[in-house]
């Protein structure tokens, strides 16, 4: 069982929704970060956060909006999104900002 | 150019070869190599964490950093048919102000072991 969980495991949703994906790291580390993963293309930094403020912030679409209430919990809240926003999204953990990230298992989303 | 170079593949050898996987990049202040292994439906695994040159062997797993060639490679000796799966190389930097940046991801090459 990986330290990090992240929920739901799959998503469909219509472009019009809102929806919050989640994850949770049981490992004590200070960093948290969202990545998207598309086919065909490298790991993508969205969000990271390091001691609960947000460090970095890579051109993403103000249609995803971070949140990380505490160190062991992140959301990433969804609305209005494209068909093109379909891919995996993975939470990671670190101990500190760029250490080795563990990985949770991911959500995978289908905008439709 | 893009910074991080890998082959998709897929890759596919018999079970019990040596299997060469390998990363080229381009920015030469890239410090911190590492490779992850993903399964699929899974998120990736750190396998293997190298600082600088020089190669570094846990098990039937070896990683070699040439950073004069900008190029590093992970072995698998012996290889299984559990050994099929994404490996993704990664890198960083150590940032003028002593922290790192971000890792920077290969694409990934998938691996198929064929008993």
């Amino acid at each position: 069982e990986t330290g990090v969980t992240q929920t739901p495991r799959h998503l469909v949703m219509g472009m019009t929704n809102k929806k919050s994906l989640k994850c949770e790291q049981h490992l004590g580390h200070n960093a948290m970060y969202w990545y998207k993963q598309s086919a065909k293309k490298p790991l993508e930094l969205m969000f990271v956060y390091s001691l609960e403020e947000r460090v970095e912030n890579n051109s993403v679409p103000s249609r995803f909006s971070p949140e990380c209430p505490n160190s062991s919990h992140l959301f990433l809240h969804l609305h209005t999104l494209q068909p093109e926003d379909s891919a995996l999204y993975l939470c990671a953990s670190s101990k500190h900002w760029n250490s080795p990230l563990h990985f949770g298992n991911g959500t995978r989303l289908t905008v439709t | 150019q893009k910074e991080v170079e890998q082959d998709p593949g897929p890759l596919s050898v018999p079970e019990g070869a040596i299997v060469s996987l390998n990363c080229t990049y381009s920015n030469s202040a890239f410090q911190y190599f590492m490779w992850y292994r993903q399964y699929s439906r899974k998120g990736p695994e750190l396998l293997m964490y190298t600082y600088s040159s020089g190669n570094k062997e846990d098990g039937r797993f070896t990683a070699q950093v040439d950073k004069s060639s900008k190029y590093i490679s992970l072995f698998i000796r012996d290889s299984q048919p559990s050994d099929s799966a994404t490996y993704l190389c990664a890198m960083t930097t150590i940032n003028s102000g002593g922290g790192a940046d971000g890792l920077t991801f290969g694409k990934g090459t998938h691996l198929i072991i064929q008993p």
